[in-house]
């Protein structure tokens, strides 16, 4: 089993529509939780970091963890064009982990 | 956030050459930098953590004599592909935790912007 899974996609949605992103992770000692945004040929961009169950939000960005159910995902409102990118979970135990990532695209 | 600088931002050598990629912290002292590899289409994949002052730990299945890492101040750490080959063509990218950032959110990590390598 992975570490840190993700749905690789492509997810496309609309211009405006929520964007819905998952991730699962193995490890129950994971203490810190993260999403990174890369775009093609760049390197990762930290958007999120959320360290304890619920939800947690940061403009158009809602990221939720659930330890229980070893989830977080990370929700995107009024999604635009220039959101398409490829989205990476990370988790850290020790050392930070990340999953394959999802690529987003968002039509116009 | 933090800024993370890399250097060369890409490079292109012979096989059998060695090539040094340089990640500075710019605005705070990492006392741990982490090196990564990305291949297309790709997640990353973490090869090495830096320790200023001590050794490199790598992780399973990473060569240390190939990659060759020096963390000598708290602001600079080296990662030197030493003999490289085609199949070392990849996005190297580093990363740095700023330990001033408080709890909670210790573990955030900085990206730099990365060095794409290509061995002909």
């Amino acid at each position: 089993q992975k570490e840190v899974e993700q749905n690789s996609g492509p997810l496309s949605v609309p211009e405006g529509a929520i964007a819905s992103l998952n991730c699962t992770y193995s490890d129950r000692g994971s203490q810190s939780f993260f999403w990174y945004r890369q775009y093609s040929g760049k390197s990762p961009e930290l958007i999120m970091s959320i360290y304890s169950n619920g939800d947690k939000e940061d403009g158009r960005f809602t990221a939720q963890l659930n330890k229980a159910s070893q989830y977080v995902s990370l929700l995107i409102r009024d999604s635009q064009p220039s959101d398409s990118a490829t989205y990476l979970c990370a988790v850290t135990v020790n050392d930070m982990r990340f999953g394959a990532g999802t690529r987003l695209t968002v039509k116009p | 956030g933090a800024v993370v600088s890399q250097h060369p931002s890409w490079v292109i050598c012979k096989s059998g050459t060695s090539v040094k990629i340089e990640c500075r912290s710019l605005d705070f002292q990492a006392t741990t930098m982490f090196w990564y590899r990305q291949f297309p289409k790709q997640s990353l994949m973490l090869m090495a953590t830096s320790n200023e002052g001590s050794k490199a730990t790598y992780e399973q299945g990473v060569e240390k004599d190939k990659f060759l890492i020096n963390h000598a101040s708290l602001t600079l750490s080296t990662l030197t592909v030493t003999s490289a080959h085609p199949e070392d063509s990849s996005f190297y990218i580093c990363s740095a935790r700023d330990p001033a950032v408080l709890a909670g959110s210790t573990d955030t990590q900085y990206f730099g912007p990365g060095t794409r390598l290509t061995v002909l």
